[in-house]
């Protein structure tokens, strides 16, 4: 049962441009979402997060977009850069368990020149 | 100087053998994690522990056992593998203070287990 769903396994975006990464997700007891980033044979690094009371969270380049009514989260990135391509997953957390993470299973995000 | 260590980096061993996977954190932090990424690339948690006490202890086999000697350390220890053990495991801590700081998790560089 996917709680946490990224339905793209890949985005492929230029240089410069937007990237915009979505998750959905089905349980409405999530009140915290993250963005982590991977890159090959390293461990996840946290990106962004955003809490249910909020509707956008910006943090440089990365911006953070919730839209609780259609369970829908997106991450943007303006302007890609190269340093960018990486796998990134999306993630929530139940109030009732702070520390619980539930992951999606990743886009690979890959930047071209 | 590494955040969150984890050795081996690579196991390989056969069906119905015993690992141990290490993992040490020099961050002071207060809670410790262990997660699977399986063949389908979902990370899921395993356990968790806040100053050695065990808090999240999914539906995991009872052959999984963590142990927690300090706040510095979480150990994984593994009986009897089976085929489906084989995935890459990953280490991570949190100081677990505020909501915030729960969810900002630094995590090892991941142990690859294969089981032959």
């Amino acid at each position: 049962d996917q709680q946490v769903k990224q339905n793209s396994p890949s985005l492929s975006v230029q240089e410069g441009r937007i990237s915009i990464l979505n998750c959905d997700y089905t349980n409405s007891m999530f009140d915290y979402f993250l963005w982590y980033k991977k890159y090959p044979a390293e461990g996840p690094t946290f990106l962004i997060s955003i809490s249910s009371i909020k509707d956008k969270n910006e943090d440089g380049r990365f911006t953070v977009f919730l839209n609780k009514s259609a369970k829908h989260l997106s991450l943007h990135i303006v302007p890609s850069q190269p340093g960018d391509s990486a796998v990134y997953f999306c993630a929530a957390s139940p109030f009732s368990s702070a520390s619980k993470i539930i992951f999606g299973s990743g886009t690979r995000l890959s930047i071209r020149p | 100087d590494t955040a969150v260590s984890q050795t081996p980096k690579y196991l390989v061993t056969q069906m119905g053998n015993d690992k141990s996977i290490k993992c040490e954190q020099n961050l002071g932090h207060d809670t410790m994690y262990w997660y699977k990424q399986d063949s389908k690339k979902f990370l899921k948690i395993m356990f968790s522990y806040n100053n050695k006490e065990l808090i999240i202890n999914e539906t995991v086999p009872n052959r999984f056992s963590p142990k927690s000697p300090d706040k510095a350390h979480l150990n994984l220890h593994i009986n009897s593998l089976e085929l489906g053990d084989s995935a890459v495991y990953f280490c991570a801590s949190s100081q677990a203070i505020t909501r915030a700081e729960f969810h900002e998790q630094y995590f090892g560089p991941g142990t690859r287990l294969t089981v032959t």
